[in-house]
């Protein structure tokens, strides 16, 4: 069935450092993926998206990887911070509905 | 701030009652989806409005309802409240050009409910 899944469920990194967290996708006709972040008490927050015609993407700090070969996804926080701490979920957005995985605990220590 | 709202952003319901959470959709946007989400877990798509219509359905029981309104803000009712329905739910809104296409999706806060 279609499953987005993460390989690591708590990131733990220095600040400063860069960050990379990794997902998994089955369903090799999903089109368009997005990741999330999302802090304590609140809801999910965009952080950027792709489209399977793509294999990269970037934004401000944040590059998000596609590999359709193996079905993983990618999301690179470049010089991390302290308000990078939070659950980062990557979905899977077939036309009606989004598919989420579990989420990775991104942590950040001084 | 992505322009979805939700309310409440808290309430407390009684086993067996009903709720009615209310979204209001960002400026432009035609597109409403509900997932409820609960305690460390990734949001369940519960199901999506679009023009007024339901337009997908996950993996809920008929108690779980809801309504789009001609402005595309939107309601998700819950009839015979379980405790295993206390969760974050959560509202998504988008634009969709053709019913085939996904894209860009904005959260509300959400609406934590807990039933006692």
């Amino acid at each position: 069935g279609e499953n987005v899944g993460l390989h690591l469920p708590t990131l733990s990194v220095q600040e400063g450092d860069n960050s990379i967290i990794n997902c998994a996708y089955s369903n090799s006709a999903s089109d368009y993926f997005i990741w999330y972040k999302q802090e304590s008490g609140k809801g999910p927050q965009f952080i950027i998206d792709i489209r399977s015609n793509m294999d990269k993407r970037q934004g401000q700090r944040v590059t998000v990887l596609l590999n359709k070969t193996v079905k993983h996804l990618s999301l690179q926080i470049a010089a991390t911070q302290p308000g990078d701490s939070a659950v980062y979920f990557c979905a899977e957005n077939s036309p009606d509905k989004l598919i989420f995985g579990t989420g990775t605990r991104l942590q950040v220590f001084p | 701030e992505t322009g979805v709202t939700q309310s409440p952003t808290h309430l407390i319901k009684t086993r067996g009652q009903q709720v009615t959470l209310r979204c209001s959709s960002q400026s432009g946007h035609n597109t409403v989806s509900w997932y409820q989400q609960a305690l460390g877990q990734g949001p369940q798509f519960i199901f999506q409005y679009y023009r007024e219509e339901e337009n997908g359905r996950g993996n809920f029981p008929p108690r779980f309802s809801g309504l789009q309104f001609p402005n595309y803000s939107s309601e998700l009712n819950v009839n015979a409240l379980e405790l295993d329905d206390s969760a974050l739910y959560l509202c998504a809104s988008s634009f969709r050009d053709r019913p085939d296409r996904g894209n860009t999706i904005y959260f509300g806060e959400g609406s934590w409910l807990t039933v006692v």
